[in-house]
């Protein structure tokens, strides 16, 4: 157990819905990264934000949104969904300190139907 | 830029066989750090291995080891006496210091055959 926790594990939602993906870190990491796993594209780098402030943004689609809240759990919204975005979401999470390796969560299965 | 390339997409070996897993990466920075991760059937994400850019000593866990060249911008991962336990997707994943992100590559995805 990595001690990075999200929920839900798995989202069934229709084309142009909206869906809401949530974080916790481990306890005392301050940075949180969110990753997009698909068949084709491997493990994409989406966005990192750390103690509330987004850090580093990857090619995160105008549709998907994140933010990091006080109590430092985040969330991943997209939105205007695609069959397309059907994919594992990763969270990961990791201390202050420059080159810390991140800790993943157990990922939420998103299937757009 | 930066980029990882892991150009194994598949490998199968047999049990017992020892297998190593390259990894070339890109990077203007002189500060960085490279990871290697452990994806198993399951799903999960497994945190394998670090190390910096100024640290080019070989690392050895078990049957594991790593072996980081910056001269050919390689960080390959060997498995030796490989078990069926080690079947999973690998992928080796890249930081730079002024950035802070972590980008991995494609991942190689292990067979070990009975």
């Amino acid at each position: 157990d990595s001690g990075v926790t999200q929920t839900p594990k798995h989202l069934i939602t229709a084309t142009g819905q909206r869906v809401t993906l949530r974080c916790s870190p481990r306890s005392g990491d301050l940075s949180v990264y969110w990753y997009q796993q698909s068949l084709d594209q491997g493990l994409q780098f989406l966005i990192q934000y750390y103690n509330g402030e987004e850090r580093a943004k990857g090619n995160i689609l105008e549709r998907f949104s994140a933010q990091q809240f006080p109590d430092l759990h985040s969330e991943l919204n997209l939105s205007s969904l695609e069959l397309g975005d059907s994919a594992l979401y990763f969270c990961a999470s990791s201390v202050v300190r420059q080159g810390a390796e991140a800790f993943f969560g157990q990922g939420t299965r998103l299937t757009v139907v | 830029a930066q980029k990882v390339t892991q150009a194994q997409t598949e490998i199968s070996v047999v049990e017992k066989e020892d297998v190593t897993l390259d990894c070339v990466y890109e990077t203007r920075d002189t500060t960085y750090y490279l990871f290697w991760y452990k994806q198993p059937p399951s799903g999960e994400l497994v945190f394998l291995i670090r190390r910096n850019s100024f640290d080019e000593q070989n690392e050895i866990s078990g049957r594991y080891s790593w072996n980081f060249q910056k001269s050919t911008s390689s960080f390959n991962f060997t498995i030796t006496a490989s078990q069926v336990v080690d079947s999973a997707v690998y992928f080796c994943a890249l930081s730079e210091a002024s950035l802070g992100k972590i980008i991995f590559g494609k991942g190689t995805r292990l067979h070990i055959l009975p």
